[in-house]
């Protein structure tokens, strides 16, 4: 079946600029995750969304960052007004359920910004 | 604070070879490990997983060893093939709460002909 997909899969904004990131999850995986990779670093946790529970926003390095998830399904990311350190990949990861650990991951969005 | 360390960032290994990662890790609370492994241009694929209460899981050519003790998860490749040539995720989670990773930050592995 389809796996978890991201949009755009590059992306140069200029600082000040609004971005949205784009990802859509397996279908009926019910987690769905945002992390980034900064250059030369790990996998950074951004923000969680389980169901219909109020999503876990605490990876969200500032106020800049949101991220919705409608109907349970596609989620967005957006970072306002956006820095140079906010360039990095940005990934998205949905997983089937709470007693699933495993989770998959998009080809991420390559986010630059000059 | 660093609490899934990737110690060696790059490991280089004969094809046939056996090829070992490590992992170490600080918080004692993770009950389950995993390891990803990337290719550029590709997010990270699922590639094998261990609970806390297991010592070892093997999946084909693949095995993960836990040593809770000693905070210290291992990946062994036997025998490495040159499409093993990845960058290489060690990340942990809890199984309570969000259930997100932690990542380690990655072993470039090179599997030489």
């Amino acid at each position: 079946g389809a796996g978890v997909s991201q949009s755009p899969s590059n992306k140069v904004t200029e600082k000040g600029k609004d971005v949205e990131l784009r990802c859509d999850p397996i279908s009926g995986h019910t987690a769905l995750y945002w992390y980034r990779q900064s250059l030369g670093q790990g996998l950074e946790f951004l923000i969680y969304f389980q169901g219909n529970s109020a999503p876990d926003k605490s990876g969200l390095p500032s106020d800049r960052f949101s991220a919705e998830r409608t109907g349970g399904s596609v989620s967005t990311l957006t970072i306002q007004r956006t820095q140079q350190e906010d360039s990095a990949v940005y990934l998205c990861a949905s997983r089937k359920g709470r007693t699933v650990h495993e989770q998959y991951f998009g080809p991420g969005t390559r986010l630059t910004v000059t | 604070d660093q609490q899934v360390k990737q110690n060696s960032p790059s490991l280089s290994v004969q094809e046939g070879r056996i090829s070992i990662l490590n992992c170490d890790y600080t918080n004692s609370m993770f009950d389950y490990f995993l390891w990803y492994k990337k290719y550029p241009a590709e997010g990270p694929t699922f590639l094998i997983s261990i609970s806390s209460i297991k010592d070892k899981n093997e999946d084909g050519r693949f095995t993960v060893f836990l040593n809770k003790s000693a905070k210290h998860l291992s990946l062994h490749i036997v025998p490495s093939q040159p499409g093993d040539s990845a960058v290489y995720f060690c990340a942990a989670s809890f199984n309570f709460g969000n259930e997100k990773l932690t990542f380690g930050t990655g072993t470039r592995l090179t599997i030489i002909p």
